[in-house]
């Protein structure tokens, strides 16, 4: 496993449908966080993971965002009734919970563009 | 307010020449600073991460340096090289409870030959 890895990179889709991505962390990894990004800015957190259990959501995730972590491995990201603000990239990272913090370094994926037209 | 701001926003250097960048951040309690580089379309990649405790840190023509009293961090680019035109984004984590990080808005640097 050499990282995370996104799915699909790139999604154009009309407003109002829906779309999903996917995300495999690195392996092991019990952490996974969900982070969109438009152009210029930096990172805005959406949610993160700790093994199966959503610990923490950003008030960004409007009800039309939904994100699971069925089995503690892989999870997805939901978008219901896409709106043209949601077009941007959606980064998804992992870490693996250390007792010392100084080490938990997050690793990113080359995430996922969403066009909405 | 981000409580992590970064700046300059944008920055335009020749080939050859230092940069620093810098942050500033106000969230409390601190567990540590990270730099990540990111290329144009692709996802960040950790270059240095600190915690209160360290000073500075190397890795190759990068090193950052921290100073937790007044809440700032530098990042510091020696001889740079075109491939090091990209985002570099300060990431701040909190001790205790979450542990989220939160992201500056980037500088965005350009090297020219």
């Amino acid at each position: 496993d050499t990282g995370v890895s996104q799915d699909p990179r790139h999604k154009i889709t009309k407003r109002g449908q829906n779309v999903t991505f996917r995300c495999d962390p690195i392996s092991e990894h019990n952490r996974l966080y969900w982070y969109r990004q438009t152009l210029g800015q930096g990172p805005e957190f959406l949610t993160y993971f700790q093994n199966e259990a959503q610990l923490e959501k950003s008030r960004l995730l409007s009800d039309r965002f939904s994100a699971e972590r069925p089995k503690g491995s892989f999870s997805t990201l939901e978008i219901q009734r896409t709106e043209q603000g949601d077009s941007a990239m959606y980064l998804c990272a992992s870490s693996v919970n250390r007792r010392s913090n100084s080490e938990n370094t997050i690793y990113f994926g080359e995430g996922s563009w969403l066009t909405v037209v | 307010k981000n409580q992590v701001e970064q700046s300059p926003q944008s920055l335009i250097i020749l080939e050859g020449k230092n940069c620093t960048l810098q942050c500033n951040y106000t969230v409390s309690p601190f567990s540590n600073l990270r730099w990540y580089k990111q290329d144009t379309g692709r996802g960040p990649v950790s270059l240095t991460i600190m915690t209160f405790s360290e000073n500075t840190k190397s890795n190759g023509r990068y090193t950052a340096t921290l100073d937790a009293d007044t809440k700032q961090s530098s990042l510091h680019i020696t001889a740079s090289q075109l491939s090091d035109s990209a985002s570099y984004i300060c990431v701040v984590t909190l001790s205790g409870g979450s542990y989220i990080p939160t992201f500056g808005r980037g500088t965005s640097l350009i090297v020219h030959p």
